[in-house]
Formats: structure tokens, C-alpha cells, sequence
């Protein structure tokens, strides 16, 4: 959706480097996630946001940081990548934009590889 | 640990008939339920989204849910070969967190 840009799209790394993604949306709507999406898991929770400076644990937080001193952008840095987080990104807003429905619009997503 | 199970698939059907895609969940609790279609390559794609016990439908979609049982489905009419992708069911909770929880997605397959 044009709505959420995610950067980079593609991003191949090196083990113990550090790596951020940025995730920003062209509304001010509250809930922002990250996923990551691999073979043989589906989609999974890293970290959430449901307005600014407040962000919440996922399914799957370790090994990432995340920050959000503006509405619009969401950060996801990997603050050593491993191996392990060879996967693809997915930022996503709530649609409604007041976190009531729980409908939840996703980003073009960025694929990291780590070597 | 809340669950959500699908088929993975392939499913395959042939052009115009009826594709059914069921997902079952573990938490009794959970009170809403959504179809993300996925393209290979590309972003989840919500489709549908359905709140009580019954069927929802939005043209050639229709999403049932029975929360006695704990599943819910898409049904696809008419299937056509731009159907063919990858269909994520995700469930919320609602006790108190946004998190959603998704399947590991079936995957369709429409044949001309």
C-alpha cells in the first residue's frame, strides 16, 4: 500500500553487523507492527507500537530493537544480525487508524539476508 | 500457547469452481478473524474480516465462523486463475493485547 514505504527492500548484511529497518506511514494512525515472515513459521510478531515512545514485546522480540519518537516511523534494528534473522520484514499499521478493529494493513516488506 | 492451523496445501481446483480454505485456533477466547490473501513475493492482502458466528460475504468471499467449534473458513466462488496465491488466517484474541496470530497460510492453486 502506498500508505507504508519500507526501507531498505532489499539488504544483505554480514554476521554482527548492525542493521536497521525503517518502517514510515503517510497517516498518523496509531498501531504500528514488525513481522517476520519465514518457510515453515508464517508470520510472526517481533515488536508493536501503539502510539509514540509506547512499544510492546511480540511473539519473537529477541535480538531486536525498536524505538518510536514519531507517529509516522516505526524502526527495527537488529543490533548484532545473526544468521538466524535471514528473513522478510513486513511493517504493518492498524487500518482504521484507532487500533479498534484490529485490521491490520502491511508494507511491500524488506528482505534481509545475513551471511 | 494460542494456535491457529491450516492446511498447507497445495490446494488445487479447477477455473470456476468453489475453493475451501479452513483454519482452525486453540484460544476459546479469540473474538475476531481475518483472510489475508498473499502473492508470491509480495505483502498479506487483508480480504476478510468477521466478528460472529455465521457467514460473511463480500462478492466471490464468503468467511464463516463457528466459534463452538473454533474455525473459521473461506470459501471462494467461481474461482479464477488470479486466486492462485497464498491465504493467511489470522485470529485476535481479545484479551487485552493487539497481537494477532496467523497460520502458516494455505496455498491455492486455480487451474485454467
Amino acid at each position: 500500500d502506498a500508505g507504508i514505504t519500507q526501507s531498505p527492500r532489499y539488504k544483505i548484511t554480514e554476521t554482527g553487523r548492525q542493521v536497521t529497518l525503517m518502517c514510515h506511514q503517510t497517516w498518523s494512525h496509531s498501531y504500528m507492527f514488525w513481522y517476520r515472515q519465514d518457510l515453515g513459521h508464517g508470520l510472526r510478531l517481533i515488536y508493536y507500537s501503539a502510539a509514540a515512545d509506547i512499544t510492546d514485546k511480540g511473539e519473537v522480540p529477541d535480538g531486536y530493537v525498536v524505538s518510536r519518537s514519531k507517529t509516522e516511523n516505526f524502526p527495527l534494528t537488529l543490533e548484532s544480525a545473526t544468521r538466524s534473522q535471514t528473513s522478510v520484514y513486513f511493517c504493518a499499521i492498524d487500518k482504521e487508524g484507532t487500533g479498534t478493529t484490529y485490521e491490520q494493513y502491511f508494507g511491500p516488506g524488506t528482505r534481509l539476508t545475513v551471511t | 500457547q494460542k494456535e491457529v492451523e491450516q492446511n498447507s496445501g497445495p490446494l488445487s481446483v479447477p477455473e470456476g469452481a468453489i475453493a475451501s480454505l479452513n483454519c482452525t485456533y486453540s484460544d476459546r477466547g479469540s473474538q475476531s478473524f481475518f483472510w489475508y490473501r498473499q502473492y508470491s513475493g509480495k505483502s498479506p492482502e487483508l480480504i476478510m474480516s468477521i466478528y460472529s458466528n455465521g457467514d460473511k460475504e463480500d462478492g466471490r468471499f464468503t468467511a464463516q465462523l463457528n466459534k463452538a467449534s473454533q474455525y473459521v473458513s473461506l470459501l471462494i466462488r467461481d474461482s479464477q486463475p488470479s486466486d492462485s496465491a497464498t491465504y493467511l488466517c489470522a485470529v485476535h484474541s481479545g484479551a487485552g493485547s493487539y497481537q494477532l496470530t496467523f497460520g502458516k497460510g494455505t496455498k491455492l492453486s486455480v487451474i485454467p
